[in-house]
């Protein structure tokens, strides 16, 4: 069964709005990161958030963490055309050599 | 340049050949992976490497084999390429000496099996 698991998984938005994506996993994690994919090409880190934080910004994103219900919430505010492609998340569970686990996406879009 | 390259970008072959994907990096970075993204599955490992004299099976290994020649490369063989192997691969780094194991992946080979 999948460690991470994205929710919606699919999002269409109008240029200006935000856009939340929801992440949900099983067991005990060390950190979450999302990834963003734009169409056929490599995973890019957006960020990173650890077990231990609630909160973290970076830039137009904001990401939660909500251990008690294993969940983590990516935030984009003032969406751009731009920002449409896949958002992965991955959670590493705890262990030295434990490895990352992606979900299976959310394909985003915002119009212009 | 980028960091994470991998050759060929786009590859296609018949069934029953053998096939090589190259990774090659300049981050330094000791840990290397190879996923494979299929649509609606996201991505899956295939196998990993946390140093030149270490492989490790990863979630779907079957039909697949690697070599890791020095620290900067990793390769990923199908040994007899079959249809469903038709997928998206991607090679992966990341830095032993971060404990988040952030990682860094290059832009991915479009492998067709026909």
């Amino acid at each position: 069964s999948q460690q991470g698991e994205e929710d919606p998984q699919a999002l269409s938005i109008q240029e200006g709005e935000n856009a939340t994506m929801n992440c949900s996993y099983k067991t005990s994690i060390n950190n979450l990161q999302w990834y963003r994919q734009n169409s056929g090409r490599g995973l890019v880190h957006l960020i990173l958030i650890r077990s231990n934080e609630r909160e973290k910004h970076s830039g137009r994103l904001r990401v939660t963490l909500d251990t008690s219900k294993k969940s983590s919430s990516l935030l984009i505010t003032a969406s751009r055309a731009a920002d449409t492609a896949s958002y992965f998340c991955a959670s590493r569970l705890t262990g030295a050599n434990s490895k990352l686990t992606f979900g299976k996406g959310i394909t985003l879009s915002v119009r212009p | 340049d980028a960091d994470v390259t991998q050759t060929p970008r786009n590859r296609i072959t018949k069934t029953g050949k053998r096939i090589m994907l190259e990774c090659s990096q300049t981050k330094g970075h000791d840990r290397m992976y190879w996923y494979r993204q299929d649509p609606g599955l996201g991505l899956r490992l295939i196998y990993y490497s946390f140093d030149v004299k270490d492989i490790n099976k990863g979630e779907i290994s079957d039909g697949y084999s690697v070599s890791r020649q020095a620290q900067a490369k990793f390769s990923l063989s199908l040994e007899s390429a079959i249809p469903n192997q038709t997928a998206l691969y991607f090679c992966a780094t990341s830095d032993l000496m971060v404990s988040t194991d952030t990682q860094y992946f290059g832009p991915g080979t479009r492998l067709t099996v026909l």
